[in-house]
């Protein structure tokens, strides 16, 4: 199965900081990477698809990147409904992958 | 507008056979290009998915737990169903089920989740 590493575990931050979390798969995922931020006590919400297309209605102040193994989630100018729990999520194959999360916390 | 839904028990016993039911309606499984998937979360930790089923009645499992997975669909009903046998501790938290669109237009992972229902299993 294929692996997901994301990076860092937690990221501490400011409202306004412009953050990254870096997810590396074992192996070659070519696009079919996704973004999901979780709150607590509630289900994931997907962000990104496709390494980097926006899912509707999601700020532009996400953003998604990169191929094959290694992807980030880009986040401009943090705003306080942004802090919560990202992971990443590989679909180049049946068997479906996450990662094991990056908490954003509040500096 | 697609919704989904969990349901099941809150509790079970350790070695028992787990039963958990998604219900939907926006869709039907009968739909080329659409599944549905189940994905776990122990407390405090990291989501981890479980199974899926496609419109044509394809099934996959995570490798991990496939000997004791099995998923079903319902399509008159509309309704997935996922059972887990030998339950024990370090399976408690909160089952998610959630739909994939394979469409030309759909973005092929998940895009809509249930709510979640929370198991625990104990004594």
């Amino acid at each position: 199965d294929v692996q997901m590493t994301q990076s860092p575990s937690t990221l501490s931050a400011s409202v306004g900081d412009r953050v990254t979390i870096t997810c590396r798969a074992s192996q070659n995922i070519k696009i079919w990477l996704a973004w999901y931020q979780q709150k607590p006590g509630k289900a994931p919400k997907l962000l990104v698809y496709k390494a980097s297309s926006l899912e509707v209605g999601v700020p532009s102040r996400f953003s998604g990147s990169g191929y094959g193994t290694e992807f980030t989630l880009t986040i401009d100018s943090l705003q306080p409904d942004d802090f919560a729990t990202y992971y990443c999520q590989q679909y180049d194959s049946y068997l479906y992958t996450f990662g094991q999360g990056t908490k954003l916390e509040i500096k | 507008q697609v919704t989904l839904r969990e349901s099941g028990p809150a509790l079970v016993k350790p070695t028992q056979t787990l039963t958990l039911t998604c219900s939907f309606s926006g869709f039907s499984l009968n739909t080329s290009g659409m599944c549905v998937s189940w994905i776990r979360q122990p407390p405090g930790k990291a989501l981890e998915w479980l199974a899926l089923i496609d419109w044509d009645g394809s099934r996959y499992y995570t490798t991990s737990l496939k000997t004791r997975l099995t998923i079903s669909k319902d399509t008159s009903k509309n309704e997935v169903v996922l059972t887990m046998t030998n339950m024990g501790p370090v399976d408690t938290g909160t089952y998610f089920c959630a739909r994939i669109s394979r469409t030309a237009t759909g973005t092929a992972t998940f895009q809509h989740w249930g709510q979640g229902i929370l198991v625990t299993v104990s004594s």
